[in-house]
């Protein structure tokens, strides 16, 4: 079975200033998809950025990139300019490479972000 | 236009009780899921569906009874409810196919008391 692993409970990082979430994993399959999803106080679950494992290049979305370094099974969420907004749970999860049901999402445990002003 | 919306979103009920949380996605998604998220944040399945049919069924009570009428509507019926059922309940939907994420509800927050 797959773990996600998210050793930083909080973190916080002055407004525009960058930050990096840490996540590991741990899997046998060679084929997956990685993902951050933001949980702002609103409840709502939000896809930040995903990077699928076949792709050597690290995701990028605007201020949101990834670092995704495969064969140390790691995939850290640099967050840059952080923003108010910003604010929120993030999650990291895995998804086997199934489908028609079969591609359910593995979850670390969370990281909080505070954002200073 | 609301893609995957759940009702309640907000629900609280006495133990011994059977309630259920109705989930809706207008995507046109084959694949429907409920996630639970305990009071600690954290998130773990407990049932996919695919056009209907029952994929991943994790490890949940029996208590605990799924129900998809058609592909675009996936509920959950919770009988005998049991102070640790408080938590999160979220809804889900993907196009089931590879390379694809999932869409979230905006969740059901269940309080037992």
């Amino acid at each position: 079975a797959q773990t996600v692993t998210q050793s930083q409970p909080e973190m916080s990082v002055q407004e525009a200033e960058t930050v990096t979430l840490s996540c590991t994993y741990d899997t046998s399959e060679s084929d997956y998809y990685l993902f951050w999803y933001k949980q702002p106080p609103s409840r709502q679950m939000i896809l930040v950025i995903r990077q699928e494992a076949y792709k050597q290049q690290n995701a990028t979305e605007n201020r949101f990139s990834v670092n995704f370094q495969k064969a140390a099974k790691s995939f850290s969420l640099k967050i840059s300019d952080s923003q108010l907004g910003d604010a929120a749970m993030y999650f990291c999860a895995y998804r086997s490479d199934g489908a028609f049901g079969n591609e359910k999402l593995t979850f670390g445990t969370g990281t909080r972000l505070t954002i200073i002003p | 236009d609301t893609a995957v919306s759940q009702t309640p979103k907000y629900l609280v009920t006495q133990m011994g009780n059977d309630k259920s949380i109705k989930c809706e996605q207008n995507l046109g998604h084959d694949t429907m899921y409920w996630y639970k998220q305990d009071s600690k944040k954290f998130l773990k399945i407990m049932f996919s569906y695919n056009n209907k049919e029952l994929i991943i069924n994790e490890t949940v009570p029996n208590r605990f009874s799924p129900k998809s009428p058609d592909k675009a509507h996936l509920n959950l019926h919770i009988n005998s409810l049991e102070l640790g059922d408080s938590a999160v309940y979220f809804c889900a939907s993907s196009p089931g196919t590879v390379n694809t994420e999932a869409f979230f509800g905006q969740g059901t927050r269940l309080t037992v008391v």
